[in-house]
């Protein structure tokens, strides 16, 4: 039973922000939204995590909706290495399991 | 920081024979994970250790899978007999408890991308 529901693709043009939709309309209080992504042949990467604020670091933004039933990470200048699939992953406070659903497959172009 | 490694990268066995993927976590670290990913079923994760003792194996297919973390710098997972149907990359990963704003992130490593004919 699938926590998050992400779109299968999507293109962007690089140097524009990228926006990455994800659906955890089942979200519990004591659940983080987890931001994954897999460059090919490597393993995953993470990027950044958040409960219910929004949160930045140097990679990436997160926006939690109120209601906290869907989020969008935002890479705000996407370069052509940041072509990638991208996994939301909801994930319960002081639980180390990740469950991978099938991502976003973000294709950045030139 | 070299951080988790993993060998051998590439891996060919015939069907039948045993298999041993090996893990190095980012020293430091007191969580190792082994997860396997396909076309089909995605990334799932196998097991996890914690201070090399075994928290959760349910994600392990079945008795011709095993690992062991027989001390904090090593795990291995084995696979004897080998199938077919096991050829996927398998990763390690490490996670830190007392990592900052609780993260728990997880570090993999590179992969070994397992073949069995």
């Amino acid at each position: 039973d699938a926590k998050t529901t992400q779109p299968p693709s999507m293109d962007c043009a690089e140097g524009r922000a990228a926006n990455l939709p994800c659906n955890h309309s089942t979200i519990s209080g004591n659940e983080y939204v987890y931001w994954y992504r897999q460059i090919h042949s490597q393993g995953p990467q993470y990027i950044i995590h958040g409960l219910k604020n929004n949160e930045t670091n140097e990679m990436a933004s997160l926006i939690i909706t109120e209601d906290r039933k869907s989020s969008t990470l935002i890479l705000p200048h996407a370069t052509l290495r940041d072509t990638a699939v991208y996994y939301c992953i909801v994930r319960v406070v002081n639980d180390y399991k990740l469950s991978f659903g099938a991502g976003t497959t973000v294709t950045v172009r030139a | 920081d070299a951080g988790v490694i993993q060998s051998p990268r590439h891996e060919v066995t015939e069907m039948g024979q045993e298999v041993t993927l090996r893990c190095k976590p980012i020293s430091g670290h007191d969580y190792l994970f082994w997860y396997r990913q396909t076309m089909m079923r995605g990334l799932e994760l196998l097991i996890y250790f914690n201070n090399n003792v075994p928290i959760d194996d349910s994600g392990m297919p079945e008795d011709r899978f095993s690992a062991k973390m027989p001390n904090a710098s090593f795990s291995t997972l084995k696979i004897q007999p080998s199938e077919p149907r096991d050829s996927a990359v398998y990763f390690c990963a490490s996670s830190l408890s007392r990592a900052r704003r609780s993260s728990y992130e997880q570090y993999f490593g590179p992969g070994t991308r397992l073949t069995v004919t």
